[in-house]
């Protein structure tokens, strides 16, 4: 089948380092992408990995292993405008639908 | 300001009562989605639109209709909704199906009795 895992929650403290994982098995894998939804609000787009390796968008990069069906999200210098649910996703272009993993809740402390 | 929106945000209805909730976007993009997220199970995608006229079924499409008339507008309809369909709705956009950011409305949240 087809599957996404990502852990439920995730805590850190402000300033501090996390990683967020997504370990994958899909049919037709072209690249791993990764959303941030705020409570309330609607998600919002933070990266995609079509390549392997890593991905920098300031505080944030995202990386891809494609042999190990794995990539992860990590947030430096963490601020408690972070604390959000992270998700990861998979565009299937042979069936041209998305598939998204369960979400990630982060809580950054003080 | 390139947006999608959706109407209504908040929604309570009951069991049998045909609904539809509507969505545009204004940045003239080919593929549209509607998906659901309930606690613990992430976004589910319920129908997909490649283009006009063009649609397809998600994970989830079952007691669910869509329709793409025009490009901007894709509405949900929901012809006789259960309270399983109870969930939070959002319908998304992209410039094509191989843009893998997608933009999303608002969300709609829906009760039903």
């Amino acid at each position: 089948g087809q599957s996404l895992e990502q852990p439920s929650e995730v805590t850190a403290v402000e300033g501090a380092i996390v990683q967020i994982n997504c370990t994958y098995q899909t049919s037709g894998f072209y690249g791993l992408s990764w959303y941030q939804q705020h409570d309330g609000g609607a998600p919002t787009f933070l990266s995609y990995n079509a390549l392997d390796g890593l991905e920098e968008t300031g505080r944030f990069s995202s990386f891809l292993s494609r042999s190990d069906s794995y990539g992860y999200l990590l947030l430096q210098e963490l601020q408690m405008k972070d604390s959000a649910s992270y998700f990861c996703a998979v565009p299937q272009y042979n069936n041209n639908d998305m598939r998204f993993g369960a979400g990630t809740r982060l809580t950054v402390k003080p | 300001e390139a947006q999608v929106t959706q109407n209504p945000r908040y929604l309570i209805t009951v069991t049998g009562k045909k609904l539809t909730v509507t969505c545009s976007q204004n940045m003239n993009h080919e593929y549209m989605s509607w998906y659901r997220q309930d606690p613990g199970l992430g976004l589910r995608q319920i129908y997909y639109s490649m283009n006009v006229e063009v649609t397809d079924k998600g994970d989830v499409p079952e007691g669910y209709k869509v329709s793409r008339k025009e490009k901007r507008n894709f509405p949900l309809i929901l012809e006789s909704p259960s309270p399983n369909q109870t969930s939070l709705y959002f319908c998304a956009s992209s410039l094509s199906n191989r843009v893998v950011e997608q933009f999303f409305g608002p969300g709609t949240r829906l009760t039903v009795l």
